[in-house]
């Protein structure tokens, strides 16, 4: 089993819609996950992090906490052109190391 | 905004010769990673930093890996006797004062192995 698994994509919306990324990871004692975007030929910039179960809001982006279903996601409302990238999920598993996921790739339609 | 930064931001060697890449975190953070990702791959964690020492290494991070902080500020990958499969593009990130930090990227060095 993958220690971080993210719905493969890719994943087109319309502009203006809700995009969903989905997140599952191997380990119930995981303790920190991240969602990071990245660029095509671009480092993976953080946009989100979350600790505890819920919701975490950051303008356009919610993230989703579900330690009992071993679940993160991603929501981005109103989505812009300009969020057309590959986002990774990434979880610290035990140790600082981060483990990540292959990432899922949104493509924002005009 | 303090970010991190890399340099160069391409390097191309020989197969057999030795690179070193260089990182300079962010200048409060207290944990130092380097991170690679083969075209088309998943990031992958090479090895973590702290308190002048290696603190966690993945498999990868064998013998032909190493790293230092030479000073303050710098932070470098060494790798010894490249071989074509180290092709990649190689991260550095820092992170700041807790253990499950938020770790922060720099631009990436490519480095291509001929």
């Amino acid at each position: 089993q993958k220690e971080v698994e993210q719905n493969s994509g890719p994943l087109s919306v319309p502009e203006g819609a809700i995009a969903s990324l989905n997140c599952t990871y191997s380990d119930r004692v995981s303790q920190s996950f991240f969602w990071y975007r990245q660029y095509s030929g671009k480092s993976p910039e953080l946009i989100m992090s979350i600790y505890s179960n819920g919701d975490k809001e950051d303008g356009r982006f919610t993230a989703q906490l579900n330690k009992a279903s071993q679940y993160v996601s991603l929501l981005i409302r109103d989505s812009q052109p300009s969020d057309s990238a590959t986002y990774l999920c990434a979880v610290n598993i035990r140790t600082v190391k981060l483990s990540f996921g292959a990432g899922t790739t949104v493509t924002v339609r005009a | 905004e303090p970010e991190v930064t890399q340099t160069p931001s391409h390097q191309v060697t020989q197969m057999g010769q030795e690179v070193i890449l260089r990182c300079v975190p962010i200048s409060n953070h207290l944990y130092f990673y380097w991170y690679r990702q083969i075209l088309g791959q998943k990031v992958e964690f090479l090895v973590s930093f702290y308190n002048n020492e290696i603190s966690e290494k993945s498999e990868i991070f064998d013998d032909q890996f190493s790293v230092e902080r030479p000073d303050g500020s710098n932070f470098t990958l060494k790798i010894r006797s490249t071989k074509l499969e180290d092709s990649a593009m190689y991260f550095c990130a820092s992170g700041g004062q807790g253990y499950y930090n938020e770790q922060f990227f720099g631009p990436g060095t490519r480095l291509t192995v001929l």
